[in-house]
């Protein structure tokens, strides 16, 4: 079945400090990754795909296949990225398909 | 429109009661999702339409949930006999062929 795990339901840590949010799929292909975030008062929007490789305000995230992770990091936090993430997988088809999210992670950067 | 919009943001209903909740995705956006977000949640998959294809409609949790689509327009989901484990934020999402969502910004159900 397909699932993602999302183990920590919050990370605190402090302004400057290196963080890593968690995240584990479980799907027997080559799925699609993503990183959603939604920030206080705003909508769920789109921070990074597997596919893309890209670094987004400093966040980075490798697709591990051996170890079926997708972990959220950035080696140096801000008070700005004090949001709700949340992990999301989605299996390849014709037409896209949904998307399957974890439980999410609230991340507070205290000052 | 400039992004997917729900309608109302906000609804406070009677248990037992019917309700309708509509999204409006973004202009062109083949596929159109809805979500539900209990409090202190993660997002639970609902339904899918894609294009004209049959909607995959796996997620909804009983038959007093439904919802329709009209062409690549107008979604409304409809949950009727309203149960208190009802009360949750629902989210739509569009996007076009394998591309990521536009969400919007989500209805808040309270059942009373």
């Amino acid at each position: 079945a397909q699932r993602v795990t999302q183990p920590e339901k919050l990370l605190s840590v402090f302004k400057g400090a290196p963080v890593e949010l968690k995240c584990n799929y479980s799907y027997s292909g080559s799925p699609e990754l993503f990183w959603y975030v939604q920030y206080s008062r705003q909508r769920l929007q789109l921070l990074l795909r597997h596919i893309s490789r890209e670094s987004i305000k400093g966040f980075t995230a490798d697709l591990n296949k051996g170890e079926t992770s997708f972990h959220l990091k950035k080696p140096f936090a801000q008070e700005e990225d004090s949001a709700m993430y949340y992990c999301a997988l989605r299996g390849p088809g014709d037409q896209g398909g949904k998307l399957i999210f974890g439980q999410g992670t609230e991340l507070s950067v205290k000052p | 429109g400039a992004g997917v919009s729900q309608s109302p943001s906000n609804k406070v209903t009677e248990k037992g009661k019917d309700v309708e909740l509509r999204c409006d995705p973004i202009s062109g956006h083949t596929a159109l999702y809805w979500y539900r977000q209990r409090l202190g949640q993660g997002l639970e998959f609902l339904i899918y339409f894609q294009g004209n294809s049959a909607p995959d409609k796996s997620g909804l949790p009983s038959d007093r949930f439904s919802a329709e689509r009209t062409g690549e327009s107008v979604s409304t989901l409809t949950i009727q006999r309203t149960q208190q484990e009802d009360s949750a934020v629902y989210l739509c999402a569009s996007s076009e062929r394998s591309t990521s969502y536009t969400f919007g910004s989500g209805t808040r159900l309270t059942v009373v």
